[in-house]
């Protein structure tokens, strides 16, 4: 199975920020990455797919790149809404994983 | 929208099985699959259903859980056995798979395994 690994797995930012998340996949996944926002209690939201390309709806402060087996998201200006649990996914693979999370917090 | 229903407290060893009521896309043409949380971790995909009742599980339920569909209900299913004390976790029916996003998910339902 293919493995991803994010990091930080904690980040501590202040309002107004530019924050970098970075996913790393154990083998070529191509651009068959996405990106998920949790809150606690919630459902996760899907935020990027196709590793770049955003979400209808979703602010246009995340971003995110990459292809192969190094990703990032990166969100430009944090806002107090964006403080929550962000996922990395890979779909290339009929077996679909999961990055451990990185828990976005306020400084 | 998905709606998932079934969740609840099951001795070790027990059956339960989980519903997924879809409104607005047809679940038989899309990737359906179903992802786990448990208790303050982080997401563990679960199995996929797709085309002609093609499936795919993780090793941790390979064996245990089976994934089926109902085209006349619209509806995903989950039936899991011999459940252990670690399938302990939230369960999230979501449509995508394979080179599908996982774009609109339902809003849960726990299931708890103890005795």
């Amino acid at each position: 199975d293919i493995q991803m690994t994010q990091s930080p797995s904690t980040l501590s930012a202040s309002v107004g920020d530019r924050l970098t998340i970075t996913c790393r996949a154990t083998q070529s996944i191509s651009d068959w990455l996405a990106w998920y926002q949790q809150k606690p209690g919630r459902a996760p939201k899907l935020l990027i797919y196709k590793a770049s390309s955003l979400q209808s709806g979703v602010p246009s402060r995340f971003s995110g790149s990459g292809s192969g087996t190094e990703f990032t998201l990166t969100i430009s200006s944090l806002q107090p809404d964006d403080f929550a649990t962000y996922y990395c996914q890979q779909y290339n693979s009929y077996s679909l994983t999961f990055g451990g999370g990185t828990k976005v917090e306020i400084k | 929208q998905l709606v998932e229903t079934g969740g609840g407290l099951i001795q070790p060893g027990g059956s339960l099985r989980l519903s997924c009521a879809a409104s607005g896309f047809i679940v038989s043409s899309n990737y359906m699959s179903w992802v786990r949380q448990a208790p303050g971790r982080g997401l563990e995909w679960v199995s996929v259903i797709y085309g002609g009742d093609n499936t795919y599980y993780a090793d941790s339920v390979k064996g245990r859980f089976t994934i089926s569909r109902d085209s006349s209900k619209n509806t995903l299913y989950l039936q899991m056995t011999s459940l252990r004390v670690e399938d302990t976790a939230v369960y999230y029916c979501v449509r995508g798979g394979r080179l599908a996003r996982f774009d609109y998910w339902g809003q849960g339902t726990l299931v708890t395994v103890s005795s």
